[in-house]
């Protein structure tokens, strides 16, 4: 049972404009979730958090939105560049201490140049 | 920085071989999780350890054991080696309670293949 789900597994988005990932989730316990951002060969990044307190995060370019009611969070990216290309995942958790995360499948971003 | 080390970037071995992957960290992290990352799967946890000597399964035990004898390494060992455990291995480290606002610190990964 997937609890974390990406269902686009690949976006393409020209240089300059939005990119927009999505990530849905079921269990309505988890308190904080996260975006990563990984190239390849290469381990995961940390990008940008939310709690489950907050509806939106910024942090420059990024900005994470949370919609509990939908069960539904965005991550934003305005605007592209093609160093954004890469694979980003959302992830969850309930686990406070030991913030075991829950990760979804993935969504590969290619910004066009 | 906080680095993850990972001792090997590929590993090729044989079905039925007993594999040991190493994972270092150097700030004094409490939290250490194996993650494997499988196409069309994400990421997903085998074992993660809270403090030294702990442990707990993760969401695909099965195959895979721990050991934390220290509090800066963390090993993954596959007891016997088999061809659908070849993967992407991930290992991460956090800080205990801080994860919600920093998440974790991934090493570079360690692509073993079984053949």
């Amino acid at each position: 049972d997937q609890q974390v789900k990406q269902n686009s597994p690949s976006l393409s988005v020209q240089e300059g404009r939005i990119s927009i990932l999505n990530c849905d989730y079921t269990n309505s316990m988890f308190d904080y979730f996260l975006w990563y951002k990984k190239y390849p060969a290469e381990g995961p990044t940390f990008l940008i958090s939310i709690s489950s307190i907050k509806d939106k995060n910024e942090d420059g370019r990024f900005t994470v939105f949370l919609n509990k009611s939908a069960k539904h969070l965005s991550l934003h990216i305005v605007p592209s560049q093609p160093g954004d290309s890469a694979v980003y995942f959302c992830a969850a958790t309930v686990d406070s201490g030991t913030y075991k995360y829950i990760f979804g499948t993935g969504t590969r971003l290619k910004v066009l140049a | 920085d906080v680095k993850v080390t990972q001792s090997s970037r590929y590993l090729v071995k044989r079905t039925g071989e007993k594999v040991f992957l190493e994972c270092v960290q150097d700030m004094d992290h409490e939290n250490m999780f194996w993650y494997r990352q499988d196409p069309g799967l994400g990421l997903r946890l085998i074992y993660f350890s809270y403090d030294v000597k702990m442990k707990e399964k993760g969401d695909i035990p099965e195959g895979y054991s721990v050991s934390r004898e220290k509090k800066e390494r963390f090993s993954l060992i596959l007891e016997s080696a088999s061809t659908n455990q070849t993967s992407m291995y991930l290992c991460a480290s956090s800080l205990w309670a801080q994860g919600g606002d920093y998440g974790y610190t991934f090493g570079s990964g360690t692509r073993l293949t079984v053949v």
